[in-house]
């Protein structure tokens, strides 16, 4: 089973970009039939899905952050990462990176990262 | 979309039972498996049930996972509850390559 860790930066100013990676241990970010998924946690809210990467690269996003969100994978890194667009107070959350192995599909997200709080704030 | 629909919170004593609802707002509950995260306070969520019944190794037989067509609904059946049950748990789901959470419900073992 994959462990995964998130990092970046803990606070991001209004209109920036966020930026974070989350990096893949105890297996290859290249395996088929994985996949990546990002999942936030507003202060004292409930999980909100953002979004996830096939291990074929194709990547599918909440339609409410589809605009401002991409998900990308660094195959050199072993690492898979989430930006999002022109900031604002609302996206103040505790990120989650998780994981999907086969022979499971992404809607079971069985590995989780620990999570890193980000802050968005001037 | 559709939406997962849970109890703000719910209560019950040591030992007893307690079920969680899911309901789903439009499409067939049945149609696209439901999955169970159970989260403490500070810590990342971790699964109880996958594909609507399923466990997890490691996950006691305590929790049941379920489907009702008729009501459209998942629930999530705790037996024998413990005070190391209190959490939070969300109900999950998806359609067309989109993820939904319900919006969770704090489970006080008291």
């Amino acid at each position: 089973q994959v462990q995964l860790q998130e990092s970046g930066p803990g606070l991001v100013k209004p209109s920036q970009t966020l930026s974070l990676t989350c990096t893949v241990a105890g297996g290859s970010i290249s395996n088929a039939g994985y996949y990546w998924s990002w999942i936030r946690q507003h202060p004292g809210k409930g999980l909100e899905w953002i979004g996830y990467i096939s291990y074929s690269g194709s990547a599918y996003y909440n339609p409410s952050l589809k605009s401002r969100v991409t998900i990308s994978v660094d195959t050199s890194k072993n690492q898979f990462s989430l930006k999002v667009n022109s900031v604002t107070a609302a996206d103040t959350a505790v990120y989650y990176c998780a994981s999907t192995a086969p022979p499971f599909y992404y809607y079971y997200m069985d590995v989780w990262g620990n999570g890193t709080t980000v802050t968005v704030s001037s | 979309n559709f939406m997962l629909t849970q109890p703000h919170s719910v209560s019950e004593s040591p030992g007893k039972t307690v079920t969680i609802s899911c309901t789903r707002s439009s499409g067939s509950i049945a149609s696209k498996f439901v999955q169970w995260y159970r989260q403490r306070p500070g810590s990342a969520p971790t699964t109880v049930i996958y594909e609507d019944t399923q466990r997890p190794s490691g996950v006691y037989d305590r929790f049941t996972g379920s489907i009702d067509s008729s009501s459209n609904s998942a629930s999530l059946t705790i037996s024998g509850l413990k005070t190391e049950d209190e959490a939070d748990y969300y109900c999950q789901s998806y359609d067309s390559s989109t993820v939904v959470f319900g919006g969770g419900t704090k489970l006080t073992v008291l």
